[in-house]
């Protein structure tokens, strides 16, 4: 079956730095995309990894190990407009299955 | 190029009756995916077109639903005797490659989606 795990919901305080994880059990694996979306917005891409490690862009890192089904989200120096969900989403055969998402709520 | 554009952005109907949703995806973008999303939940996938083969159908979907990709550009979902439980955000998306990556070509780029209320 196809299961991908993700947290609800989590709060975050302006300029600090945020985890968001993700475990995935799924019948085919071709790699695994982070995506935000904006309350009543499209989703938008952040990140794709398909070999193990972490992979950096600007304030935001993603973390793959695919012998353990997990993968992380890591938000550096957020700020208020990183309040969104973030989707966690892994490639199965040509479609993507995404989690439920993970509410981010960034204080000041 | 204004990206993938959705038409209905809302529709309500009652119960019953059958809706149609358009998505023209940004062009040349040889795979075009319908997910359905409804509050506090991600996208789930419903199909996908490669070009206009439809390759894939989700289990879960019903008979109600159709999908078609006539000149492999836009795309248009139906769904027959509509049910409250089909209340939901028809997400359109697309992408450039033959396969999905974060490449810069094989990424999903999502409408900003029909919003369906079945009363």
């Amino acid at each position: 079956g196809q299961n991908i795990d993700q947290p609800t919901e989590m709060t975050a305080t302006e300029g600090a730095i945020v985890q968001i994880n993700c475990t995935y059990q799924t019948s085919g694996f071709n790699g695994l995309f982070w995506y935000q979306q904006h309350a009543g917005e499209a989703p938008t891409f952040l990140s794709y990894n398909v070999l193990d490690g972490l992979e950096e862009k600007g304030r935001f890192s993603s973390f793959l190990s695919r012998s353990k089904g997990y993968s992380y989200l890591l938000l550096k120096e957020l700020q208020m407009k990183d309040s969104a969900s973030y989707l966690c989403a892994v490639d199965d055969t040509d479609k993507l299955i995404f989690g439920t998402g993970t509410r981010l709520q960034v204080f000041p | 190029d204004t990206g993938v554009s959705q038409d209905p952005r809302h529709k309500i109907t009652k119960r019953g009756q059958n809706v149609t949703f358009r998505c023209d995806p940004i062009s040349e973008h040889n795979r075009l995916y319908w997910y359905r999303q409804t509050l506090g939940q991600g996208p789930e996938f419903l199909t996908y077109f490669q070009n206009e083969a439809q390759l894939e159908k989700s289990r879960l979907l019903s008979d109600r639903f159709s999908a078609e990709r006539p000149k492999g550009s836009f795309s248009t979902l139906e769904i027959q005797r509509t049910e409250q439980g089909d209340s939901a955000m028809y997400l359109c998306a697309s992408s450039l490659g033959f396969r999905l990556a974060g490449d810069g070509t094989g990424e999903l780029f999502f409408g900003e989606g029909s919003r369906l209320t079945v009363l």
